[in-house]
């Protein structure tokens, strides 16, 4: 069973604060994924990694940084946390079955700024 | 660009009422269409996939989904929704040949009442 882990599932942070969202996958896939979840916008990609080292961004990119030291693990870092990244964060990670790639998502880490 | 759009922001409905949420997408080249679902406190699954063959692809939970290509389309349909149904659905695009992003519809809340 594949599983996604996500380090927190709330946290609350201040404004200018550097945050670290963590995110470990078990099944040795080299694809991985940050998103975030907003009311009314669905899932918007922040940035991605296809092995490790390599980071390519999203749609979303700005004022996030990611890191991927090894294959398992992918970290979300906000430099400066501000009052617009209160949201809900899902790490992912995808591998071929039949020929396609599916997605498998954590538990999502809801983050609030004040 | 690659976009979805999925047209029902809210659905209420009764148990044992037939389901349909729509799905469109845009998307270059040959695409890999996709159902995930997110019930309450829950991570987001995927409940059904399209990649090639039969455009009648069937999921779990009973779910199906028909891929129209000449209307760029991808409906969800289920003949009789159960109160545990009540959660998010989220249509998703991507591409079939190597590295995958996916982009994803807004969403639709489905509220199933007992």
């Amino acid at each position: 069973d594949v599983k996604v882990t996500q380090s927190s599932r709330y946290l609350v942070k201040r404004t200018g604060e550097k945050v670290f969202l963590e995110c470990v996958q078990d099944m040795d896939h080299e694809n991985m994924f940050w998103y975030r979840q907003d009311p009314g916008l669905g899932l918007r990609l922040i940035y991605f990694s296809y092995d490790v080292k390599m980071k390519e961004k999203g749609d979303i990119p700005e004022g996030y940084s990611v890191s991927r030291e090894k294959k398992e693990r992918f970290s979300l870092i906000l430099e400066s946390a501000s009052t617009n990244q209160t949201s809900m964060y899902l790490c992912a990670s995808s591998w071929v079955v039949a020929g396609v790639y599916e997605q498998y998502f954590g538990p999502g880490t809801r983050l609030t700024v004040t | 660009a690659q976009s979805v759009s999925q047209h029902n922001h809210h659905v209420i409905l009764s148990e044992a009422a037939s389901l349909e949420l729509g799905c469109n997408y845009s998307y270059g080249g040959t695409v890999n269409l996709f159902w995930y679902v997110q019930y309450p406190g829950q991570h987001l699954q995927l409940l059904l996939k399209y990649f090639s063959g039969d455009p009648l692809v069937k999921g779990i939970k009973g779910f199906e989904a028909e891929f129209i290509k000449s209307k760029f389309s991808f409906n969800l349909r289920k003949p009789s929704v159960q109160w545990s149904d009540t959660a998010e659905y989220f249509c998703a695009a991507g591409g079939n040949t190597g590295f995958q992003k996916l982009v994803f519809g807004t969403g639709t809340r489905l509220l199933v009442s007992p």
